[in-house]
């Protein structure tokens, strides 16, 4: 089992709907999820951190987090063309950090 | 600031020469870390200073590799020899508080040994 599960898409959504990207863990010492967006041919970009259980807003950005059940989520509303890149779920356990495979996300105009 | 500055952006090379990559981390940044990535193995971590001292470098794949990172502002990876194998897109990041900030990467170096 990969430390970091994320499904590989391609995920297409329609201009304005909301895109729904997934990322399960498997070490429960995770202390700190972020999630990056890389556009092909550039560098990862850092978009969101949360820390504790529940949701966490950034304009069009929630990500969520349930420890429970290792699980963290990212959602984007209102999605753009612009929105279409791969996005990288990261968990940090004792300052290692560690990245899944990512998830190829195309919003269709 | 103006980020992490890595160079070269590219660098195509033959197999056996040896490739120094270099970086620049973000000022105050105190923990620079090296990463590869390629379509079949995703972000691999390959070593990672804090305070210029090397933590961990157990990604490192051969002896081949090595780094360093001198003072606070300017990290090397270097492969010697190189082999086509080791065609990636190799990423330099910084973090100001590894593991409770993210990171910042860096343009990267699309290496391309023939």
């Amino acid at each position: 089992q990969k430390e970091v599960e994320q499904n590989s898409g391609p995920l297409s959504v329609p201009e304005g709907a909301i895109a729904s990207l997934n990322c399960t863990y498997s070490d429960r010492g995770s202390q700190s999820f972020f999630w990056y967006r890389q556009y092909s041919g550039k560098s990862p970009e850092l978009i969101m951190f949360i820390y504790s259980n529940g949701d966490k807003e950034d304009g069009r950005f929630t990500a969520q987090l349930n420890k429970a059940s290792q699980y963290v989520s990212l959602l984007i509303r209102d999605s753009q063309p612009s929105d279409s890149a791969t996005y990288l779920c990261a968990v940090n356990v004792n300052n290692d950090m560690r990245f899944g495979a990512g998830t190829r996300l195309t919003v269709k105009p | 600031d103006a980020g992490v500055i890595q160079s070269p952006r590219h660098e195509v090379t033959e197999m056996g020469q040896e490739v120094t990559l270099r970086c620049k981390p973000i000022s105050g940044h105190n923990s620079l870390f090296w990463y590869r990535q390629t379509m079949m193995r995703g972000l691999e971590l390959l070593i990672y200073f804090n305070n210029n001292v090397p933590i961990d470098d157990s990604g490192m794949p051969e002896d081949r590799f090595s780094a360093k990172m001198p003072n606070a502002s300017f990290s090397t990876l270097k492969i010697q020899p190189s082999e086509p194998r080791d065609s990636a897109v190799y990423f330099c990041a910084s973090s100001l508080r590894q593991g409770i900030d993210g990171y910042t990467f860096g343009s990267g170096t699309r290496l391309t040994v023939v």
